[in-house]
């Protein structure tokens, strides 16, 4: 079916260490994927994007990293910060005529000092 | 630059009662989405216009109508609300479709029915 995943619900870390948020998606059709930052009462913020002919993705310490042999898609985040502290989510665009966004169920990712 | 403005951001209703979420953005963007939140959960596309003067159903239209009133503007009418309706709602918008540019998003509004 039609869905978006992802490995682990909560992941903690200290600051400083990397993070990597990991997301399994199903539709092989899929040809874009984006991972978002909800901090707590807020809306879902844009992090980085990737499009299927592309591996890797780099912005500022963060890195997106495509597979499309395993259909899986993971987030990293260097040097994590507190302020990192968010849900994640991670979606992709079916490409089913109009391109919507199917997102996953997020990932918590708490950074303790 | 306010990007997208949603209102109000916290409504309780009674079951059986209708209201109608706002959401207005200022980007100049074609397209407009509904999703709800719901705990634990992501986010699932209710309705989306693609473009001024037309919409569409999403993942999970039922109990919902949207009005795309203009380019700048998007609601969401409940028109007999449900306590299944309780949820956090988000409006955003993007260029063109979803999967062509990024969607930003307003800050929700976390509706209760009881």
């Amino acid at each position: 079916g039609e869905s978006v995943g992802l490995h682990l619900p909560t992941l903690s870390v200290q600051e400083g260490d990397n993070s990597i948020i990991n997301c399994a998606y199903s539709n092989s059709a899929s040809d874009y994927f984006i991972w978002y930052k909800q901090e707590s009462g807020k809306g879902p913020q844009f992090i980085i994007d990737i499009r299927s002919n592309m591996d890797k993705r780099q912005g500022q310490r963060v890195t997106v990293l495509l597979n499309k042999t395993v259909k899986h898609l993971s987030l990293q985040i260097a040097a994590t910060q507190p302020g990192d502290s968010a849900v994640y989510f991670c979606a992709e665009n079916l490409n089913t005529g109009f391109q919507k966004l199917v997102f996953g169920t997020g990932t918590r990712l708490l950074v303790s000092p | 630059n306010a990007g997208v403005t949603q209102t109000p951001k916290f409504q309780v209703l009674k079951t059986g009662q209708s209201m109608t979420l706002q959401c207005a953005q200022d980007m100049n963007h074609n397209s407009m989405y509904w999703y709800r939140q719901d705990p634990g959960m992501g986010l699932r596309l209710i309705y989306y216009s693609a473009s001024e003067g037309t919409t569409d159903k999403g993942e999970v239209p039922n109990g919902y109508n949207v009005s795309r009133l203009n380019k700048r503007e998007f609601s969401l009418r409940l028109e007999s609300a449900a306590p299944s309706q309780t949820s956090v709602y988000f409006c955003a918008s993007s260029i063109t479709g979803a999967g062509e540019t990024e969607a930003f998003f307003g800050q929700g509004t976390r509706l209760t029915v009881v």
